[in-house]
């Protein structure tokens, strides 16, 4: 059974780069079937898809972020990445990955989460 | 960007009862490519529903997804105490993939 994990710093300066990496187990990240993206949740608010990508190299971003994200798929360490550049407080949120099939925007099984906080 | 709107925003039920969310969107959902999550305290989401219609795989039959086009519906028929938690809808069918703001089901 497939498990996906996020890791990364918890604590990011404003202006600074947020960089997380999610580890999949259970399952190989390589197969065309399978699109890996990243969802934010600020504390006690929604849910926002940051983006998404496909070990083609495709990418997928949310337009709101689309500047300032990087999404990356490495198949040979079996893990994918998110990069978000000039972070700022509001940015703060629980940040999960995920695994979606049937399109890049798909969400249907989640890792853990990982809690960043932006601030100096 | 395809907005979701869900309602209630809270929904107050007691075990046994049956509860109806509603989800609607701003413009017709590609193929109908509807999810629906649970989400708990300190938890990750759970997929429910996708297409609308399907369960995932050991989500209990008494939860089922039904509507197309704008207008969606996840019903729990009969309401255990493991089930009151938040619920979203998400449409996966066109960028960015976009969630309802949640109905949170609680205990009356």
């Amino acid at each position: 059974q497939v498990q996906m994990q996020e890791s990364g710093p918890g604590l990011v300066k404003p202006s600074e780069t947020l960089s997380l990496t999610c580890t999949v187990s259970g399952a190989s990240i390589g197969g065309s079937r399978f699109y890996w993206g990243w969802i934010r949740q600020p504390p006690g608010k929604g849910l926002e898809w940051i983006g998404s990508g496909h070990e083609s190299g495709s990418t997928y971003y949310n337009p709101s972020l689309k500047s300032r994200v990087t999404i990356s798929v490495d198949t040979s360490k079996n893990q994918f990445s998110l990069n978000l550049a000039s972070v700022t407080a509001g940015d703060t949120a629980l940040y999960f990955c995920a695994r979606g099939i049937s399109t890049p925007y798909a969400t249907g099984k989640w890792g853990q989460g990982t809690l960043v906080t932006v601030s100096s | 960007e395809v907005v979701m709107t869900q309602s209630p925003g809270t929904l107050s039920s007691s075990p046994g009862e049956r509860a109806t969310l509603s989800c609607r969107a701003s413009q017709s959902v590609s193929n109908n490519y509807l999810a629906w999550f649970q989400q708990k305290p300190g938890q990750a989401p759970r997929l429910l529903i996708y297409g609308a219609s399907n369960r995932d795989v050991g989500i209990p039959d008494r939860f089922s997804g039904s509507g197309s086009g704008t207008d969606f519906t996840l019903t729990i028929s009969r309401l255990e105490p493991e089930d009151f938690a938040v619920y979203y809808c998400q449409q996966y069918g066109d960028s960015p993939g976009t969630f309802g703001q949640g109905t949170k089901l609680e205990i009356k």
